[in-house]
């Protein structure tokens, strides 16, 4: 069975400094991985996927995960952090092949203080 | 890029009433649906996973008899909450998923927010 841990349910950091949201997985086969943002009131924006591809994956908006299978873990990060990263962050594991059963994780909401 | 649209955005309704929402898939055939579940400042909980011209899988503690998923064509999705209620509501997201070259990914639509009064 797969699950998702989201270390830090809050995150602050100043503009400018470097973001690191945490993010461990449990799977029983290789996983797929992603990285949504949710932006107040919508719906979950694709930052990033992890499809047994380069460990190293780079996203939009600046940011990269990269997948560390001895330590189970996917975690975002950012060199920069700005103001209009201010969202609630999810982790979320797939097994198999395709985007089947998405199971996701608490979330991480981070705040840029100016 | 691929995109998904729900209607409404968002809904407000009698407790008693049964409340319809819509997810579309705007340019791409939709094969698979899902149907999530949101709590405030919850994670995104599946209800169920709908693939078109089949019966809808639901997840455990799901009842499918309140919530009716109908996927009559690769580019819409319903889901009925019937007979609502205060504890129904919640923020309710649909994501699709084709069966192309972005097999391995589901585009997420904007939600609906359902309040019952």
């Amino acid at each position: 069975a797969q699950s998702v841990t989201q270390l830090g349910s809050h995150v602050s950091v100043s503009e400018g400094a470097l973001v690191l949201l945490r993010c461990n997985y449990s799977s029983s086969v290789p996983p797929y991985l992603f990285w949504y943002v949710q932006y107040p009131n919508q719906g979950l924006q694709l930052l990033l996927k992890y499809t047994s591809a380069a460990t190293l994956v780079k996203g939009i908006n600046g940011f990269e995960a990269e997948f560390k299978k001895s330590e189970t873990s996917f975690h975002l990060t950012k060199p920069s952090a700005h103001m209009s990263d201010a969202a609630e962050y999810f982790c979320a594991v797939s097994e198999g092949t395709g985007a089947n059963n998405l199971f996701f994780g608490t979330g991480t909401r981070l705040t840029v203080i100016p | 890029g691929a995109v998904v649209s729900q209607h409404p955005s968002w809904v407000i309704c009698k407790s008693g009433t049964s409340v319809k929402i819509e997810c579309r898939s705007l340019d791409f055939q939709a094969t698979t649906m899902f149907w999530y579940r949101q709590f405030p400042k919850q994670s995104l909980m599946l209800m169920a996973t709908s693939n078109e011209g089949s019966k809808a899988t639901y997840e455990q503690g799901v009842e499918k008899d309140k919530f009716l998923i109908n996927h009559a064509s690769l580019t819409l999705s319903t889901l009925t909450v019937t007979s609502a209620h205060p504890e129904d509501s919640s923020f309710y997201i649909c994501s699709a998923r084709d069966g192309g070259l972005t097999y391995n990914e589901q585009f997420f639509g904007p939600g609906t927010r359902l309040t019952v009064l």
